[in-house]
């Protein structure tokens, strides 16, 4: 049972927006920085987003980030075959003994 | 560019030992916090530990504590993981990353090293 939580999985068509969801506490997300990580199959993940909504460079402006309060959501829009992967939010808890926290992901197929 | 290499990875019988090891280069290795985080069969990620950039603090999950070792080489830019007392559910692909520790930001990934524990 992971820390934060997430769907399993959401989906959508090609060019269709989803969001996914990632619920926490207020010893982890209500006030700490939120990352999300995309990870295709077979592949290592890749950080997406990071300090709630900043994208790395390279990552283009369809994904985006938000939080409110002890959520936190990712944005993809124009949503391309190329997206389907697992994605994984993560945040710093000060409650645990393990500082670092993931949630359980989240699996976004493109119809 | 930044890259981390893991290797070490392997099968192991239950009780036994592996040393995973992160070959870093592109950044200065001794300003940055690393990390190690697994992966178990179709599962999500898991943290394991972390170590500060001079290697002075370090962390555990509760799992792994009094059984993993995390450790870093400055001069070799290069990270450790000693693993001993391995159990089943230690089974995961093991992946290194660059940590900025108060952002809770790992970036970037090494392509992880597969572990896997069995008689």
């Amino acid at each position: 049972q992971s820390v934060l939580t997430q769907p399993p999985s959401v989906s959508a068509a090609p060019g269709q927006k989803v969001t996914v969801s990632c619920s926490g506490s207020s010893s982890n997300i209500g006030n700490n920085y939120v990352s999300w990580y995309q990870q295709l199959p077979g592949t290592a993940p890749k950080l997406l987003i990071y300090d709630n909504n900043k994208r790395p460079s390279g990552i283009p402006d369809r994904f985006s980030g938000s939080k409110s309060g002890t959520s936190a959501t990712l944005g993809i829009t124009g949503l391309q075959t190329g997206d389907e992967a697992d994605y994984y939010c993560g945040t710093w808890d000060s409650s645990l003994s393990a500082p670092w926290v993931f949630g359980g992901g989240t699996k976004v197929t493109v119809l | 560019e930044v890259q981390l290499l893991e290797s070490g990875g392997g099968l192991v019988q239950p009780g036994g030992s592996l040393r995973l090891s992160c070959a870093a280069s592109g950044f200065t290795f001794s300003d940055n916090a690393m990390g190690w985080v697994r992966q178990a069969p179709g599962k999500g990620l898991d943290w394991v530990s972390t170590i500060s950039g001079s290697g002075g603090s370090t962390y555990y999950a509760d799992s792994v504590k009094g059984r993993f070792t995390i450790s870093r080489d400055n001069s070799k830019n290069t990270l450790y993981l000693q693993m001993n007392s391995l159990r089943a559910e230690d089974t995961a692909v093991y992946y290194c990353a660059k940590l900025v520790i108060v952002a809770g930001k790992f970036d970037p990934w090494g392509q992880g090293t597969l572990v896997t524990v069995s008689s």
